[in-house]
């Protein structure tokens, strides 16, 4: 059974810039979450769904993340306005009826 | 404030000995508490969760949950260099367990 899949793997970008990361959750999962880790700390919930539907956005920085899950399958973060505190992998999970499956993380550097 | 404390921030332990984790919700109305482990450069992969008082053995690993506390640690023994990693601790409370709350995680590092 394939994993959840994310890309890009890595994303260098200016502050300023814009950019999507995108992922793929485990065929059957209709629970999808992002988080933020930052180096060396635990990954923290932005956002998360429940088909399409999102659940909790309430540590969404609204003014320049946003997330969509259209058709409740694969899901899209974007940032519109890159920040260097933005700095951080960025992982996307899905959820069986028990635990959460974590992709390999998007690596963004804003510089 | 971080909602879930791990302690300590890092552990060196030799091979084959005990590695103790601590972690503690600050949040009563936790329920469940989860233990992840992230190898440097991957993604994190649930090791194992404890849902009720008492303790939980798999194989080397071993949980101990106090509810009344909200306390669980987490013990290796025979630890291996295989088993240098990030190790995180999450929560979430009963009528949402998908919501984990993460710590920071406890670095351990054991060394051959």
């Amino acid at each position: 059974e394939a994993g959840v899949t994310q890309s890009p793997r890595y994303a260098v970008l200016q502050e300023g810039q814009a950019v999507s990361f995108w992922c793929d959750p485990i065929s059957g999962h209709d629970t999808l979450y992002w988080y933020q880790q930052p180096r060396d700390q635990g990954p923290q919930l932005l956002v998360y769904f429940r088909d399409e539907a999102v659940i909790d956005n309430s540590q969404l920085p609204s003014d320049r993340f946003s997330a969509v899950r259209p058709k409740g399958t694969n899901s899209t973060l974007k940032i519109q306005s890159a920040k260097q505190g933005d700095t951080a992998t960025y992982l996307c999970a899905s959820r069986d009826k028990y635990e959460q499956y974590f992709g390999p993380g998007t690596r963004l550097t804003v510089l | 404030q971080q909602k879930v404390q791990q302690s300590p921030e890092s552990l060196i332990v030799p091979e084959g000995g005990m590695a103790s984790l601590n972690c503690t919700s600050s949040d009563r109305n936790v329920d469940y508490f989860w233990w992840y482990r992230q190898h440097s450069g991957k993604s994190p992969k649930m090791l194992m969760s404890i849902f009720s008082n008492g303790e939980k053995e798999e194989g080397r690993f071993t949980v101990h949950l106090n509810k009344a506390s909200l306390h669980t640690s987490l013990h290796i023994r025979d630890s291996q260099p295989s088993d240098s990693a990030l190790y995180l601790c999450a929560a979430s409370k009963a009528g949402n367990t998908g919501k984990l709350i993460f710590g920071l995680g406890t670095t351990l590092q054991v060394q051959p």
